[in-house]
């Protein structure tokens, strides 16, 4: 089956500094990849997305490569704030067709705390 | 717009009861799941559903039922609730022509003692 992991958290970082977090998956096919963000209190929200190979995500500073030939979609930033304090899930899905309906796989999550 | 809206935000429950979550959606999707979420396991699918009228069992549906009477709500229904259920659940839906991209509620958490 499909399956989603999730490099081990907490991260703990200081303003201005550099975020990796590793995303890597297991799938029949050409999934669509996502990382969605859940700050404190709310639900998730997607932060971005890539549908195809080599196809990069971005949004707010953070970016992500759709990587076929190692399986990985790994979310990295070059200045993390205090705002960008988390937790951050990375998820596959299947397109429109077959019997996917858009449901989605996700990785365990990653807590990232950015220290002032 | 108020998106994807689910109550109760919170509750506490006694092994052996019931109660239902409620979900709702005012963009007109087609698509909406329920997730729970535990620490360290990520998001799991409970249910899901496809159409009004429709639902399909997902990664994790025992011990919950779910109906879809009208397209813009999604009942998740705890007939007889136990420990294992203390969770945080979560309402999604989505476009049948755009299967890549959901839209969640904030949350429900609950606990069974």
């Amino acid at each position: 089956g499909n399956s989603v992991t999730q490099m081990e958290g907490p991260v703990t970082l200081s303003e201005e500094a550099f975020l990796t977090i590793n995303c890597t998956y297991t799938a029949t096919g050409y999934p669509s990849l996502f990382w969605y963000v859940q700050y404190p209190g709310e639900g998730l929200q997607l932060l971005l997305k890539a549908t195809k190979a080599d196809d990069k995500g971005s949004n707010k500073g953070f970016e992500a490569t759709y990587r076929k030939e190692t399986t990985s979609f790994h979310l990295e930033k070059g200045s993390v704030q205090v705002s960008d304090s988390a937790v951050y899930f990375c998820a596959l899905t299947f397109n429109a067709g077959g019997t996917s309906y858009g449901k989605l796989t996700f990785g365990q999550g990653t807590i990232l705390t950015v220290h002032p | 717009n108020a998106g994807v809206t689910q109550t109760p935000k919170f509750r506490v429950l006694k092994t052996g009861q019931s109660m239902t979550l409620l979900c709702a959606q005012d963009m007109n999707h087609e698509y909406m799941y329920w997730y729970r979420q535990d620490p360290g396991m990520g998001l799991r699918l409970i249910h899901y559903s496809v159409g009004e009228g429709t639902t399909a069992k997902g990664e994790v549906p025992d011990g919950y039922n779910v109906s879809r009477l009208k397209k813009q709500n999604f009942l998740l229904g705890l007939e007889s609730a136990a420990p294992s259920q203390t969770s945080v659940y979560f309402c999604a839906s989505g476009l049948w022509s755009r299967t890549d991209t959901q839209y969640f509620g904030p949350g429900t958490r609950l606990t069974v003692l």
